[in-house]
């Protein structure tokens, strides 16, 4: 049972175009979310959070929302750059009661066209 | 946030061997956690390890096939025991982040079982 899903595979966006990467969970316990970048031969780096106490978080050009009641939460780039090419990998546990076993998604590969 | 350097970064392998993967961290870090990934799969957790005591490890992976050694707090093994050509993953070490509640990952090992 995937707890925690990317339904989109990849998405192309053009350079200065804002990106928007979609997940799902399933699990009404998570209460921390984690936005994850992994470009090739690397591993992935943190990008931005987000607590089940609040709606929206922003940092730079990045900004994650959440709908608690939708499980849903999205991850906005604006404007996109082609250095945001990478696959994005969302993820969810709920720390506060203990576990620090983080739940990914597939993924999505994000490419931005120049 | 800890470095974490993992070695080797790729490594093409013979059924039926092994191959152990070292994670060494910048700085003391109590948990660290083993992922896999598998081709166009998510990162799965295999085991948490933390210093002192046994690693846990989670549902469908065991000991005998991954064995993981913890010897003190910036350092950890992960051993991919009598290897078939379903071994062929990305596996990833990470350390936990106090301060993002979530993960700092190494750069991982390809590993290809022919």
């Amino acid at each position: 049972d995937q707890q925690v899903k990317q339904n989109s595979p990849s998405l192309s966006v053009q350079e200065g175009r804002i990106s928007i990467l979609n997940c799902d969970y399933t699990n009404s316990m998570f209460d921390y979310f984690l936005w994850y970048k992994k470009y090739p031969a690397e591993g992935p780096t943190f990008l931005i959070s987000i607590s089940s106490i609040k709606d929206k978080n922003e940092d730079g050009r990045f900004t994650v929302f959440l709908n608690k009641s939708a499980k849903h939460l999205s991850l906005h780039i604006v404007p996109s750059q082609p250095g945001d090419s990478a696959v994005y990998f969302c993820a969810a546990a709920s720390p506060t009661s203990g576990t620090y076993k983080y739940i990914f998604g597939t993924g999505t590969r994000l490419k931005v066209l120049a | 946030s800890a470095v974490i350097s993992q070695k080797p970064s790729r490594d093409i392998c013979q059924r039926g061997t092994s191959l152990t993967i070292q994670c060494q961290v910048d700085s003391q870090v109590t948990m660290m956690f083993w992922y896999r990934q598998q081709p166009g799969q998510s990162l799965t957790l295999i085991a948490t390890a933390n210093q002192g005591s046994e690693a846990t490890y989670e549902s469908g992976f065991v000991i005998d096939k991954f064995p993981i050694s913890r010897p003190n707090l910036t350092f950890s093994t992960l051993t991919v025991s009598n290897m078939s050509p379903e071994d062929s993953s990305i596996y990833l070490c990470s350390a936990w982040d106090r301060s993002r509640r979530g993960y700092t990952f190494g750069s991982g090992t390809r590993l290809t079982v022919v």
